[in-house]
């Protein structure tokens, strides 16, 4: 099976932009989590989607949002960038399913640096 | 909520040499137990889990111990090897919090030749 894939590899935006990345699960599985990854702060959870729906949610800023379609894929979307928006974005696949609820898979990760 | 702390931050030891890694959570009602290696520039990769019901869990060179009562888990290298070195990552999550993980701050591991 493919691995977890995310779009674009690397990013650069201005404060106050936007920005959208993607995430495609491996297939079968129905969870994607998000996780934002910097030096100081290490992985912190932002949110986690199976089937459409965010089951759980970390403690972020509500400019940060996503969405996951009935594929699967998953998007993340950052609004109204700031400089501390910097870092390693990595989503991980889950079945999500009951027997293999909890192993977590991640992606090469989507290098977002804010100028 | 959940809060895991992990140690020691660097870690270097000779090739050959084990490695312990340990890590503690707050939750009681944490149940699943993961450790990532993350080498440079490179996605972080499962390497071993254990969950609350098991104490002990072995793959080759690498075992997970979880000490429920004391609220501990460690992470065992034996024999290390330079391609051994990597950040790993120590992380919790319950059941009802849905792939909900919490992590550690990670230990860089350096296996010197």
């Amino acid at each position: 099976k493919a691995g977890v894939t995310q779009t674009p590899r690397y990013l650069i935006k201005t404060r106050g932009q936007q920005v959208t990345l993607s995430c495609s699960p491996i297939s079968g599985h129905r969870s994607v989590s998000w996780y934002q990854q910097t030096p100081g702060q290490g992985l912190q959870f932002l949110f986690e989607y199976f089937s459409e729906t965010q089951r759980n949610k970390g403690n972020f800023p509500g400019r940060f949002s996503g969405r996951q379609f009935s594929n699967s894929r998953s998007e993340m979307n950052v609004s109204t960038l700031e400089l501390g928006d910097s870092a390693l974005y990595l989503c991980a696949s889950s079945p999500g399913q009951e027997a293999l609820y909890y192993e977590q898979y991640f992606g090469p990760g989507t290098r977002l640096t804010v100028t | 909520g959940e809060n895991v702390e992990q140690h020691p931050s660097t870690l270097s030891v000779q090739e050959g040499d084990s490695a312990v890694i340990k890590c503690t959570y707050s939750d009681s009602a944490s149940n699943y137990f993961p450790w990532y290696k993350q080498e440079l520039g490179k996605r972080p990769q499962l390497i071993i889990d254990i969950r609350s019901n098991v104490g002990e869990k072995k793959d080759q060179r690498i075992a997970v111990t979880l000490n429920k009562t004391a609220k501990h888990f460690s992470l065992h290298i034996t024999e290390t090897q330079p391609e051994d070195s990597a950040v790993y990552f120590c992380a919790a999550s319950t059941r009802n919090n849905f792939n909900k993980f919490y992590f550690g701050s990670g230990t860089k591991l350096n296996v010197k030749p």
